[in-house]
C-alpha cells in the first residue's frame, strides 16, 4: 500500500480482555516500531523488528504485552489481560533503514507512521 | 538515559506572526532529530530530518535548526497559517526516536 495501515482504528475493550492490534508497513519496509502515546505526551517506544525478528523489546511495559511479525511483513501487538491504563493510542511505524545502519542511512532513517489505533478499556 | 524536552507546551498566536517551538535533548550522542506533526486522531507526518553533522533544514515556510553541543533544536515557521493548527514533536533518533511531549500550536485567523 501506500503507506502504513493499521486496524482498527478504535478499539473499545473490558477490563481483562485480551485484544489484537494489527500493523501493515509500507511495501518492503524491513524495520517495523510499535509505539504508545498517552494523551498529552509523546509516543513512548515499545517494540522494534528487523525483518521477523524482535530486535528490541525493551519497551514492552509487562508481560501482558507480546507483538508478532511472523513473514516479515505485517505485525500484531497483543494485549492480554487489559487494563484501564492501557488506554493509549497505539502508534505503529516502518523504515527502509535498519535501526542501526551506520553512516547515512542511520543518519537519514525516516519512519513512516500509521493513523494509530485508540484503545480504550473500560 | 535520554530525556527531550519541549517549551512551550501550547500556544496560541494571531495568523501571519513568526514562531518558534523549541526542543532540548539530555544525549548529544544522537543519529538525527526530527521534528513531526500531529493532527488530531492522525498519526505522525515527519516535517524536517536534522543529520547530526547538519546545523540546519528547510522546507517552504519551516526551518530547523540543530546544535548538539547544547542539545538544542528550534522550529520556526515563518508566516503561520489556520492551517498550521497542530501539535509538532521533536524526536531525537539513536536507534529508537525518543519523543518531547509536543507543542500545541493554535493559529487564529
Amino acid at each position: 500500500g501506500a503507506g502504513v495501515s493499521q486496524t482498527p482504528s478504535n478499539k473499545v475493550t473490558e477490563k481483562g480482555k485480551y485484544v489484537e492490534l494489527r500493523c501493515d508497513p509500507i511495501s518492503g519496509h524491513t524495520a517495523l516500531y510499535w509505539y504508545r502515546q498517552s494523551l498529552g505526551q509523546g509516543p513512548e517506544f515499545l517494540i522494534y523488528f528487523q525483518g521477523t525478528g524482535a530486535a528490541d523489546d525493551s519497551g514492552l511495559p509487562n508481560d501482558r504485552f507480546f507483538a508478532v511479525r511472523p513473514e516479515g511483513s505485517v505485525s500484531t501487538l497483543k494485549i492480554q489481560r487489559t487494563e484501564r491504563g492501557d488506554s493509549a493510542v497505539y502508534l505503529c511505524a516502518s523504515s527502509s533503514y535498519a535501526r542501526l545502519a551506520g553512516g547515512p542511512k542511520g543518519a537519514k532513517n525516516i519512519q513512516y507512521f500509521g493513523a494509530g489505533t485508540r484503545l480504550s478499556v473500560l | 538515559k535520554q530525556e527531550v524536552t519541549q517549551i512551550p507546551a501550547a500556544l496560541s498566536v494571531p495568523e501571519g506572526e513568526n514562531l518558534v517551538l523549541n526542543c532540548s535533548f539530555t544525549d548529544s550522542a544522537i543519529y538525527n532529530l526530527q521534528w513531526f506533526r500531529q493532527d488530531p486522531g492522525k498519526g505522525l507526518t515527519s516535517l524536517l530530518l536534522i543529520q547530526s553533522s547538519q546545523r540546519e533544514q528547510t522546507s517552504g515556510r519551516l526551518n530547523a535548526s540543530l546544535d548538539k553541543s547544547s542539545g538544542r533544536s528550534t522550529l520556526y515557521i515563518a508566516a503561520s497559517q489556520p492551517g498550521d493548527s497542530a501539535t509538532y514533536l521533536c524526536a531525537v533518533y539513536s536507534g529508537k526516536l525518543i519523543f518531547g511531549q509536543g507543542t500545541t500550536l493554535q493559529v487564529k485567523p
